[in-house]
C-alpha cells in the first residue's frame, strides 16, 4: 500500500521557521515527484512546489519561492518542506502529495506569538 | 499562470440525483506530449483529498463507476450519476499541464 505519512502538527512564532516532514512508502521513492500544496483554515487548495527525488530538482510556484525549500532524503524515503519568516499568513494545513493522486495526512501548522 | 473557474462553486442535491461540475480553463490544457492533465478531487470534511479522475476521464482505482469525467481543450466536466452521502464536500479540479499546477476554487456539494 503506497502511504505518505506527515509530522506532526507545528505551534511556532512568527519570525521563525518550521520543517516538516513527509515519509513514504509502499513504492519506489525516486520515481515520482513529490508535491506540496497548502490549504489555509475553510479555503481552498493552492500549489507550493514539487521536488524531484532521484535528483533533488525543484519547481516553485513564484509566490513561495523564497517561502519555502523542498527537500528529499533518499536513504529514508522522506521529503521535507521547510517555511521561513513565518507569519499569521502561513497559518495552514500543509499536504504531501505523489503526483497530486496520493495524498499525505495533512500537518496543521499555526504561526502564533 | 493558468486559472480554473469552477462552477458552480455550491451545488445542493438530493441522494440519487445526478450532477455535473464544471471546471473552464484560462488555456488550452492539452500537453505538446497529446496528454491533457486535467484531474479532478474529492476532499471530504477534516479529510485530504482524494484522487478520483485523471487524465480529465479515467477513473482511479477503487473509485465508484457513478464518477466521470469529460472535456478537452478550455472545458471539463465531473459528473456524479446517482448522489450517495459519501459524496459530499468539496470537489477540485487541478491541472498540471502548464507550471505552476493550479487548482480550481472548488465547488461544495451538500445535501437538499
Amino acid at each position: 500500500e503506497v502511504l505518505l505519512q506527515q509530522s506532526g502538527a507545528e505551534l511556532v512564532r512568527p519570525g521563525s521557521s518550521v520543517k516538516i516532514s513527509c515519509k513514504a512508502s509502499g513504492y519506489t521513492f525516486t520515481d515520482y515527484y513529490m508535491h506540496w500544496v497548502k490549504q489555509r483554515p475553510e479555503q481552498g487548495l493552492v500549489w507550493i512546489g514539487r521536488i524531484n527525488p532521484a535528483n533533488g530538482n525543484t519547481v516553485y510556484a513564484e509566490k513561495f519561492k523564497s517561502k519555502a525549500t523542498l527537500t528529499a532524503d533518499k536513504s529514508s524515503n522522506t521529503a521535507y518542506m521547510q517555511l521561513s519568516s513565518l507569519t499569521s499568513e502561513d497559518t495552514a494545513t500543509y499536504f504531501c502529495t505523489r503526483s497530486l493522486a496520493v495524498w499525505g495526512q495533512g500537518v496543521m501548522v499555526t504561526v502564533s506569538s | 499562470d493558468v486559472v480554473l473557474t469552477q462552477t458552480p462553486p455550491t451545488l445542493s442535491a438530493t441522494i440519487g440525483q445526478s450532477v455535473s461540475i464544471s471546471c473552464r480553463s484560462s488555456q488550452s490544457l492539452l500537453h505538446s506530449n497529446g496528454n491533457t492533465y486535467l484531474n479532478w478531487l474529492l476532499q471530504r470534511p477534516g479529510q485530504p483529498p482524494q484522487l478520483l479522475i485523471y487524465l480529465v476521464s479515467r477513473l482511479e482505482s477503487g473509485v465508484p463507476n457513478r464518477f466521470s469525467g469529460s472535456g478537452s481543450g478550455t472545458d471539463f466536466t465531473l459528473k456524479i450519476s446517482g448522489v450517495e452521502a459519501e459524496d459530499l464536500g468539496v470537489y477540485y479540479c487541478v491541472q498540471s499541464t502548464h507550471a505552476p499546477n493550479t487548482f480550481g476554487a472548488g465547488t461544495k456539494l451538500e445535501l437538499k
